[in-house]
Parts: structure tokens; sequence; C-alpha cells
């Protein structure tokens, strides 16, 4: 089946540590997004990456790190640098980038608990 | 509506009425809206998109209207159901520099049996 895949679907975090959160598609699509969505609130966007090799700040980059070194594989680390990183992450995907009217298209959440 | 800290606005409906969900979007520029369906715990659903040319259009049990004079977006659900329980966003997207989708905050749906 197509679609998008995250993992892990939990995952605690000690103070201090780096994690990675992984995002994997079989749609071919060349957008890929990471947004981060906290209670009661909308998604925002961390990182975006329009094309392999190629990425860029949302409005909240600081304390996350992501590379695009496949088309299918959008890696997002939480660094020890982000103050406040419980939150429930969600990656998505769009078949058209920049300035593309469609649709994006969600993978099921990673929620991360700093313990 | 727009939430306030932690409280998302919640709309509360009985089984097989019809629902409206309003949401207000920031900039006269954007072209392209996207209603999405959340449930606990998992990612947001494409419910029905519109652009900007439109001011109605028509889904399964669901219409969005689009009225740009005042900014607004609406999503109706006819014939509510239990399984439509979820948070309801919308999105738009103007094209701007990073050329993503704009969220709302969000609407809870809860459906009374």
């Amino acid at each position: 089946d197509g679609g998008i895949t995250q993992s892990p679907k939990y995952l605690f975090r000690k103070e201090g540590q780096n994690v990675t959160l992984s995002c994997e598609q079989n749609l071919n699509h060349d957008a890929m997004y990471w947004y981060r969505q906290d209670p009661g609130q909308g998604l925002r966007l961390i990182y975006y990456s329009q094309i392999v090799n190629d990425f860029q700040k949302g409005d909240i980059a600081e304390g996350y790190s992501v590379s695009r070194e496949k088309k299918e594989s959008f890696p997002l680390t939480v660094t020890s640098a982000q103050k406040n990183p419980t939150a429930f992450y969600l990656c998505a995907s769009s078949p058209e980038p920049r300035g593309g009217n469609t649709e994006a298209f969600f993978g099921q959440g990673t929620r991360l608990t700093v313990v | 509506g727009e939430s306030v800290g932690l409280h998302l606005p919640t709309l509360s409906v009985q089984e097989g009425d019809n629902s409206i969900i309003n949401c207000a979007y920031s900039n006269s520029a954007s072209d392209y809206f996207i209603w999405y369906k959340q449930e606990s715990g998992k990612g947001p659903q494409f419910i029905i998109d519109i652009r900007s040319n439109m001011d109605k259009r028509q889904g399964q049990r669901v219409t969005v209207l689009l009225n740009k004079t005042v900014k607004h977006l609406s999503l109706q659900i006819a014939a509510t159901q239990p399984g439509d329980s979820a948070v309801y966003f919308c999105a738009e997207n103007y094209g701007g520099s990073q050329g993503n989708l704009i969220f709302g905050k969000g609407t809870k749906l809860s459906v009374k049996p």
C-alpha cells in the first residue's frame, strides 16, 4: 500500500539526549514536511524539504535538525537544544513542491515524551 | 473559531443532525483551502478542498463554503455520525515563502448518540 510511515509511534527521551524520528513515504512525492502539534494547538512547521538534498527551516526549527538524502526519507532529529520537546510530531508529504495547490498526506505521528 | 490556551472550541451535536464548523483564515492572498479530520492519536486525514475561484464544493456528506470577502471557510457535515467525532482543521495555502499549508487551531466535534 502507498503511504507515509512514521516510527516509532511512542518515544521516550531522557533530558540531554538526541533522538531521531523516522518518516518514510512510497508515494514518490517531492515535498516532505515535519510539524509539531501541542495540545489544543494547530500544527506548526518545523522543517520542510522540496527536493532531495535540500531543506528549509520552518517557523520553529530551533533545536531540530533534518536530512533528505533520499526522496522517500526525511528523518527529524530532536536535539538536546530543544527546551520543550514533549509533543506529537507529524510528518507529511505532497506531490508538488512549493506553490503547488495540493493536499498534504500525513503519517500517523510520533508522540515524544521527555522523562 | 479561535482557541485560547489549551482549550479547543468544541461543537456538540446530536447524531443525525447537521454540523457546521467554521474557520477564519488569515491571508487574503490564500488561493487553496483544505479541511482535515484528526482522530485522537492519529494523523490528519484529508476531507475536502476548495480553490479560491469557487465558493462552494460538495463531497460525500460534506460541503465546504468559501467567503473570500470576510476570509471565512466553513465545513458542513450532513447527518452527523458518531464516527465523525474528531478535531477538524482548516488549512490555507497562500504560496508564500514556505509554500506550505498554514493550519488553524482546530475545532473538536463531539457527536452524541
